[in-house]
């Protein structure tokens, strides 16, 4: 059964660093979408990417992030700065299309930021 | 703006009884889809069942089902039959359908601990 798969899955970082984030999408997918969630928090939608494009940020989404579909499986999110409050696991997800479509999530990437 | 309520933080069932586990929503959306995923401890997300607003009948998948009520605002996932297995978090989520806002909404979860 075709997953959505992410690397690495745990990331440490300094804080000040730049990462970058992997993630495969399901191959036909067209929509692709990262989420963060925060320790024992609830998980929260970052962005959407559909057709080579940002289709929704949500206010989480500042300056330091952005994201990237760099060929044709690839689909990257890159912090530029890190900072502690970052530390979170970060979920890829794909979907088929819009609305009625269930999203498919990657295992996560655990980022710690020290 | 969407919001997702799940009022359980967590909850202890015997094995092999149902359990149903609470999700209310509000949203100004017209056409919406209502979500329920599970994360075992291993943190990954596994999607379980979708229940369009526009949709008649209840959604079921295998064990699981989705109480939807729409007047109510509310999406209970029931599992019938618990299985150790079925220990976990799970979240309820929404999104707008036909337009809108494309990410998921997620509640805060329900830590469910199905007991032998």
């Amino acid at each position: 059964e075709p997953e959505v798969t992410q690397t690495p899955s745990h990331q440490v970082t300094q804080m000040g660093q730049e990462v970058i984030l992997r993630c495969v999408p399901i191959s036909n997918h067209l929509y692709f979408y990262w989420y963060r969630q925060i320790l024992g928090q609830k998980v929260e939608f970052l962005v959407s990417f559909y057709n080579n494009e940002i289709s929704e940020k949500s206010e989480i989404f500042d300056d330091q992030f952005s994201v990237e579909r760099p060929d044709g499986s690839n689909f990257t999110l890159k912090i530029r700065s890190t900072k502690l409050e970052d530390s979170a696991m970060y979920f890829c997800a794909s979907s088929e299309a819009r609305g009625t479509y269930e999203q498919y999530f990657g295992p996560g990437t655990r980022l710690t930021v020290t | 703006a969407q919001k997702i309520t799940q009022t359980q933080p967590g909850m202890f069932v015997q094995e092999k009884e149902a359990v149903t586990l609470d999700c209310t929503y509000d949203t100004s959306d017209q056409s919406y889809g209502l979500f329920w995923y599970k994360q075992p401890s291993s943190g990954e997300m596994i999607f379980l069942i979708y229940q369009g607003s526009y949709d008649e009948q209840n959604a079921t998948e295998g064990r699981y089902s989705l109480n939807f009520q729409k007047a109510r605002k509310s999406a209970n996932l029931v599992i019938s039959a618990s299985q150790l297995g079925d220990s976990a978090m799970y979240f309820c989520a929404m999104r707008s359908v036909g337009g809108g806002a494309d990410g998921l909404t997620f509640g805060k979860g329900t830590h469910l601990i199905i007991q032998p």
